[in-house]
């Protein structure tokens, strides 16, 4: 069966520190990752993807996430966190067949 | 240029009252899909389509109906809306690809069913 893990509901940084949102996978093909975020009344806004190129892809706002297929992870990454990072952050696969699947998202708070 | 717009923003209803939810894109793409975004359960799959005339159920299809004459639009229907049909609804769409296409979201409506 195809999922999508996030791992954490909340993770609580303070600001000018390391953010890591964790994101397990489970496929039987090769899927396509994606991370969306989510600021409070707004639609969904990609932040970054992973269609089998480069296993490390870099996207907006200094985010990067990494697809380690071993761990079959692929889990979302910034040096250091600003108050506009607080929002919600969804794990997206996609594995071609429409099987099209969201995790249920990390709350990011950012301390002062 | 407008993306993926979603009318109306806010919506209450009284139990057993209908509605029709409203998606327009204007990026020609032809996958377009329909999901509820409910708090700890993230966004879930309504319905979808894979082009003009075609639609196709979703993780949670019940208690919905969906209608995409026109390629531009998506259409979900609610016939006899109950409490738990109380959510936030996104329309989203994607390019002729669908793997690794990302998705353009609309911003979202809220809808009460009291």
């Amino acid at each position: 069966a195809q999922s999508v893990t996030q791992l954490d509901s909340h993770v609580s940084v303070s600001e000018g520190t390391p953010v890591l949102l964790r994101c397990n996978y489970s496929s039987s093909y090769s899927p396509s990752l994606f991370w969306y975020v989510q600021h409070p009344n707004k639609g969904l806004q990609l932040l970054l993807k992973y269609t089998s190129a480069a296993t490390l892809v870099k996207g907006i706002n200094g985010f990067e996430a990494e697809f380690k297929k071993s761990e079959t992870s692929f889990h979302l990454t910034k040096p250091s966190a600003h108050m506009s990072d607080a929002a919600e952050y969804f794990c997206y696969m996609n594995t071609g067949f429409q099987k099209l699947v969201f995790g249920t998202g990390t709350r990011l708070l950012v301390s002062p | 240029n407008a993306g993926v717009t979603q009318t109306p923003k806010f919506r209450v209803l009284k139990t057993g009252q209908s509605m029709t939810l409203l998606c327009a894109q204007d990026m020609n793409h032809e996958y377009m899909y329909w999901y509820r975004q409910d708090p700890g359960m993230g966004l879930r799959l309504i319905h979808y389509s894979v082009g003009e005339g075609t639609t196709a159920k979703g993780e949670v299809p019940d208690g919905y109906n969906v209608s995409r004459l026109k390629k531009q639009n998506f259409l979900l229907g609610l016939e006899s809306a109950a409490p738990s049909q109380t959510s936030v609804y996104f329309c989203a769409s994607s390019g002729l690809t669908g793997l690794g296409e990302k998705l353009f979201f609309g911003s979202g409506t809220q809808l009460s069913v009291l």
